[in-house]
């Protein structure tokens, strides 16, 4: 079956620390996406990236750092700069270039906790 | 800017219960418009989008109708279920790949 994978499920940091959290693809999408989502707010956008090697800040890039080394994979560091990186973690991917291109299909989350 | 505004919940309905959410939204252009539901622990799921003023986007009995002379794409259900508890996110895509979400409705049903 296709779709988004992201792991772990469950997250815990000690403060200081670097973590990385895993998203992976089969979809054959071009075009993946950082989401942060904090209790009862929505979805705010942190990287994306249209094409592999090429990605871009959202609104909430800071503290963050991202990768695209291969179309089906985009990893997000949690870096010792973001200031308050306890959250839920939402990735999704789309096409691009289809009569779908504008549709975001999300994977199941990854719920980070800093100690 | 692009943005969304839909109601604050939390919204609790009885099983069998018609169900309203509303949605309204500030964009330049003609953005697409999507409700997303997120059961909980879970990613987003897509329920449904419509493209064009005057769509009418449907699925699992939930519908929305997009209102350009509103600009709204208010959610509806004619009877909910135990099972549509959930957070319900109206978003949308002005075609830039900058995806706008509103806060998200939390909808519980009870039996």
């Amino acid at each position: 079956d296709g779709g988004i994978t992201q792991s772990p499920k469950y997250l815990f940091r000690k403060e200081g620390q670097n973590v990385t959290l895993s998203c992976e693809q089969n979809l054959n999408h071009d075009a993946m996406y950082w989401y942060r989502q904090d209790p009862g707010q929505g979805l705010r956008l942190i990287y994306y990236s249209q094409i592999v090697n090429d990605f871009q800040k959202g609104d909430i890039a800071e503290g963050y750092s991202v990768s695209r080394e291969k179309k089906e994979s985009f990893p997000l560091t949690v870096t010792s700069a973001q200031k308050n990186p306890t959250a839920f973690y939402l990735c999704a991917s789309s096409i691009v270039h289809s009569h779908d291109t504008d549709t975001q299909y999300f994977g199941p989350g990854t719920r980070l906790t800093v100690l | 800017g692009n943005s969304v505004t839909q109601m604050e919940g939390p919204v609790t309905l009885s099983e069998e219960a018609f169900l309203t959410i509303n949605c309204t939204y500030t964009a330049t252009g003609y953005p697409s418009l999507f409700w997303y539901v997120q059961y909980p622990g879970e990613g987003l799921q897509l329920l449904l989008k419509a493209t064009k003023a005057d769509d009418k986007g449907s699925n699992k009995g939930f519908e929305a109708t997009y209102r350009k002379e509103t600009t709204s794409f208010h959610l509806e259900k004619g009877s909910v279920q135990v099972s549509d508890s959930a957070v319900y996110f109206c978003a949308l895509m002005p075609g830039n790949n900058d995806m706008r979400f509103g806060a998200g409705t939390r909808l519980t049903v009870k039996p």
